[in-house]
């Protein structure tokens, strides 16, 4: 059975910095794209940050970019968002989910964790 | 930048077909994306690449594309598939994803 799982979310000053971390079981995780969704409270999924499968090719939505950096160590099966420069509209719920491909696209995201809230104030 | 957009809220009573709609540019190059978040949970991926349906997904769900509108389509809705659903899409070239802003969807 697939699973993600998220951890690492806390409540953090602003401009703090917080490590958010995803591990992953049930597939051959370097053979996959992972990304992060975060969703805020009562607003909609708002898309972060997606890696693929090798590591190689990464991409940033425009209002992390700068402040966020995702990594993966394949060997752990486990993806990481480092998040520095942290606001008080940084405040979500924060999902790692998993790509149907090794790369971001084609494929969406076929299995999401049940999230890590990171709360900034 | 891009964006996709859907109506805020659907209403159908049970049995009948609710139609979400995704309005967006890049859709006659791209596939859209449909989630489906119930409250309080993770979203769940129903539709791929415009029309492919995930298994485990029900036969009552499917996805098309015209143009630049790709359209959920929930044939004989259940009380259970209460939800928000989101359409996803990526620019092109494909380096980054976008969400529509979701449609709440009623069915009662």
């Amino acid at each position: 059975e697939v699973q993600v799982l998220e951890s690492g979310g806390n409540l953090v000053q602003p401009g703090g910095s917080l490590r958010l971390s995803c591990e992953a079981s049930g597939f051959n995780f370097r053979n996959y794209a992972m990304t992060w969704v975060r969703q805020a409270a009562g607003r909609g999924l708002e898309w972060l940050s997606s890696l693929s499968g090798s590591g190689s090719s990464k991409f940033y939505a425009d209002s992390v970019r700068g402040r966020f950096t995702i990594s993966r160590d394949n060997s752990k099966n486990t993806v990481f968002l480092h998040m520095d420069g942290l606001r008080a509209e940084d405040t979500a719920i924060y999902y790692c989910a998993k790509g149907q491909n090794t790369a971001i696209y084609p494929g969406g995201f076929d299995n999401w964790g049940r999230g890590t809230l990171v709360a900034v104030s | 930048s891009f964006e996709l957009t859907q109506p805020p809220s659907v209403s159908v009573s049970p049995g009948q077909t609710a139609r979400i709609t995704c309005l967006g540019d890049t859709l006659p190059k791209r596939y859209a994306f449909w989630y489906q978040q119930k409250s309080g949970q993770a979203p769940v991926l129903v539709i791929y690449d415009g029309s492919r349906r995930p298994s485990g997904i029900p036969g009552r769900f499917s996805g098309s594309s015209s143009g630049t509108t790709a359209t959920l389509t929930i044939t004989g809705a259940h009380v259970e598939d209460e939800a928000d659903y989101y359409c996803a899409s990526t620019d092109t070239p494909a380096d980054r994803w976008v969400f529509g802003g979701g449609t709440r969807l009623t069915v009662l």
